[in-house]
């Protein structure tokens, strides 16, 4: 998954601490999302950044902040982990507005577990 | 109900069958409908789209969609051992919409 750049790929947290999930890309994309997928539930999207400077909700933002920094960069903020929020998740980008074309790329996750 | 359904398997084929995969959706709104294939341990990568109903067909994959029945399929043809992987539906109401997914079925295509 070349471009999409994820740390770190795996991290285990204590209930009621904080990380913060980097991601960057190289590509010159314009939207950038956060995913978490979850056994039997497929990918759910948390945030998202159309542009630079903007940044939205997705299905499942609760327990989550998100800051698009520059062009390159939108990191994801668990401010007090839970168990729930035992996942992996996915950073991806995008030329457009939308993951539906082939300039959409994903990173390559970060296995988080929350003990 | 998950809008997005899909078999877990496994789905285990020999080497050279034929793969079939599908997916039904319950939201008649949606006009978009996507595969990804996910390797182990990896991210997901697009492997096709089409819009509305019809079938598709890149190489050795092709897609359908039955909108009638909200049902949407993915075949794979000659299978190879590096098809083994996990194949996730998604689908949008527009090309600028969220994507809803499918939990993905896993294929393993044995030498």
């Amino acid at each position: 998954n070349a471009g999409v750049t994820q740390t770190p790929k795996f991290q285990v947290l204590k209930t009621g601490q904080s990380m913060t999930l980097q991601c960057a890309q190289d590509m010159n994309h314009n939207s950038m999302y956060w995913y978490r997928q979850d056994p039997g539930m497929g990918l759910r999207l948390i945030y998202y950044s159309a542009s630079e400077g903007t940044t939205d909700k997705g299905e499942v933002p609760n327990g989550y902040n998100v800051s698009r920094l520059n062009k390159r960069e939108f990191s994801l903020r668990l401010e007090s982990a839970a168990p729930s929020q035992t996942s992996v998740y996915f950073c991806a980008s995008s030329v457009g507005g939308s993951l539906m074309n082939t300039e959409a790329f994903f990173g390559q996750g970060t296995r988080l577990t929350v003990v | 109900q998950k809008e997005v359904e899909q078999d877990p398997g496994p789905l285990s084929v020999p080497e050279g069958a034929i793969v079939s995969l599908n997916c039904t959706y319950s939201n008649s709104a949606f006009q978009y409908f996507m595969w990804y294939r996910q390797y182990s341990r990896k991210g997901p990568e697009l492997l096709m789209y089409t819009y509305s109903s019809g079938n598709k067909e890149d190489g050795r994959f092709t897609a359908q969609v039955d909108k009638s029945s909200k049902y949407i399929s993915l075949f794979i043809r000659d299978s190879q051992p590096s098809d083994s992987a996990t194949y996730l539906c998604a689908t949008s109401t527009d090309s600028w919409g969220k994507l809803q997914f499918g939990a993905g079925t896993q294929v393993v295509v044995t030498p």
